[in-house]
């Protein structure tokens, strides 16, 4: 799977939106993007995931770029319950392995 | 949809006694579930590949005889962690995948081990 690259940490102020990038230079054609978040001493949730289209759920809006080497992850109204560690992921969509980085830790400020 | 627990939530258990947790896909079929374990302040480690019927598939550095696992159905698989010795506490989480075109992976809340 290929590697991916995103920021130690970021902070948003609550009410604005929060935008995590994640760089995946190395993406191959059948690699989905994926995102989780965990919050402290939770499991992972899944949050969104992407091919070459842009996506929304209703937890968060998946941008990614037209030559697939980068993609934002948006919520778009950020709330202190969103403070976690978020991870970028790419896979295979036949494969199963889900390889968890280091993740960029949101915090979200009052 | 797409709920996975676990249990129990947390143990505590002396050294050398084994400890057995579960983890369900409450409302869906998993043909795979996965284990891993997360240290303090580390990320998720992928410990095993768990396939219902069949024996599970272990990364390098995970002893298959110290960390039973077992998928004895579509939605259950069980992480038994034999002879625990303090090095073993940790997180435990698992995950559950929903087949499908894009086979998303859905977490349990995770079993935090104590071996005292």
């Amino acid at each position: 799977d290929a590697k991916t690259t995103q920021p130690t940490s970021m902070d948003c102020a609550e009410g604005r939106a929060a935008n995590l990038p994640c760089n995946h230079s190395t993406i191959s054609g059948n690699e989905y993007v994926y995102w989780y978040r965990q919050i402290h001493s939770q499991g992972p949730q899944y949050i969104i995931h992407g091919l070459k289209n842009n996506e929304t759920n209703e937890m968060a809006s998946l941008i990614i770029t037209e030559d697939r080497k980068s993609s934002t992850l948006i919520l778009p109204h950020a709330t202190l319950r969103d403070t976690a560690v978020y991870y970028c992921i790419v896979r295979v969509v036949l494969g199963y392995q889900l390889t968890f980085g280091k993740g960029t830790k949101l915090s979200v400020i009052p | 949809g797409a709920v996975v627990s676990q249990h129990p939530s947390w143990v505590i258990c002396k050294s050398g006694t084994s400890v057995k947790i579960e983890c369900r896909s409450l409302d869906f079929q998993a043909t795979t579930m996965f284990w891993y374990r997360q240290f303090p302040k580390q990320s998720l480690m992928l410990m095993a590949t768990s396939n219902e019927g069949s024996k599970a598939t272990y990364e390098q550095g995970v002893e298959k005889d110290k960390f039973l696992i077992n998928h004895a159905s579509l939605t259950l698989s069980t992480l038994t962690v034999t002879s625990a010795h303090p090095e073993d506490s940790s997180f435990y989480i698992c995950s559950a995948e929903r087949g499908g075109t894009t086979e998303t992976q859905y977490f349990g809340p995770g079993t935090r081990l104590l071996v005292l």
